[in-house]
């Protein structure tokens, strides 16, 4: 069964400097991968998704994510942090033999002034 | 479009109240998801849908119920509602592509508090 780690679920950086937010995967078959964004009080939103087209992925507002097969990571990240940013950050997973999505537990990003 | 909404936004129950959240999409999406969120436990899923009139269980289904008699209605169920239900619910909805890379859209939630 696939599973996703998050590391840290919370993660504190300055505006303007650098966003990475870490995620390792578990899958016994090629995995699809997915980042989702959520702001407070809202629903989830995707951010980017890898689909083995290529192995840096690019997402809205500024974010990418590298697909490590080696390292099995799909780490988030954006050179320059906004006030905008901070929300609760979540990994996911699923394979081509499920139905489901499984998320990670989350990491809350805070943008100190 | 509306996209998918739920209802209530928020519901308040005594212990062992009964209550159905209402989920509809108005996107033609195939597959339906009830999640639930609670701090420090990312979202956990408790029962899916991958066609009108299908269902099947997710993580944590015990204590819930579903129904998909419409291809764009997911409903919840709790019939006996315990305060180890307190949460917020996520409906999300999504097509099922051929190469299996569909987004889930999300609803905004409903907040349960049971007392």
């Amino acid at each position: 069964a696939q599973s996703v780690t998050q590391l840290g679920s919370h993660v504190s950086v300055s505006e303007g400097a650098l966003v990475l937010l870490r995620c390792n995967y578990s899958s016994s078959v090629p995995p699809y991968l997915f980042w989702y964004v959520q702001y407070p009080n809202q629903g989830l939103q995707l951010l980017l998704k890898y689909t083995s087209a290529a192995t840096l992925v690019k997402g809205i507002n500024g974010f990418e994510a590298e697909f490590k097969k080696s390292e099995t990571s799909f780490h988030l990240t954006k050179p320059s942090a906004h006030m905008s940013d901070a929300a609760e950050y979540f990994c996911a997973v699923r394979t081509n033999r499920d139905d489901k999505i499984i998320f990670g537990k989350g990491t809350r990003l805070h943008i100190l002034p | 479009n509306a996209g998918v909404t739920q209802t209530p936004k928020f519901r308040v129950l005594k212990t062992g109240q009964s209550m159905t959240l209402l989920c509809a999409q108005d996107m033609n999406h195939e597959y339906m998801y009830w999640y639930r969120q609670d701090p420090g436990m990312g979202l956990r899923l408790i029962h899916y849908s991958v066609g009108e009139g299908t269902t099947a269980k997710g993580e944590v289904p015990d204590g819930y119920n579903v129904s998909r008699l419409k291809k764009q209605n997911f409903l919840l169920g709790l019939e006996s509602a315990a305060p180890s239900q307190t949460s917020v619910y996520f409906c999300a909805s999504s097509f099922r592509s051929g190469s299996s890379t569909d987004t889930q859209y999300f609803g905004p939630g409903t907040r349960l508090t049971v007392l």
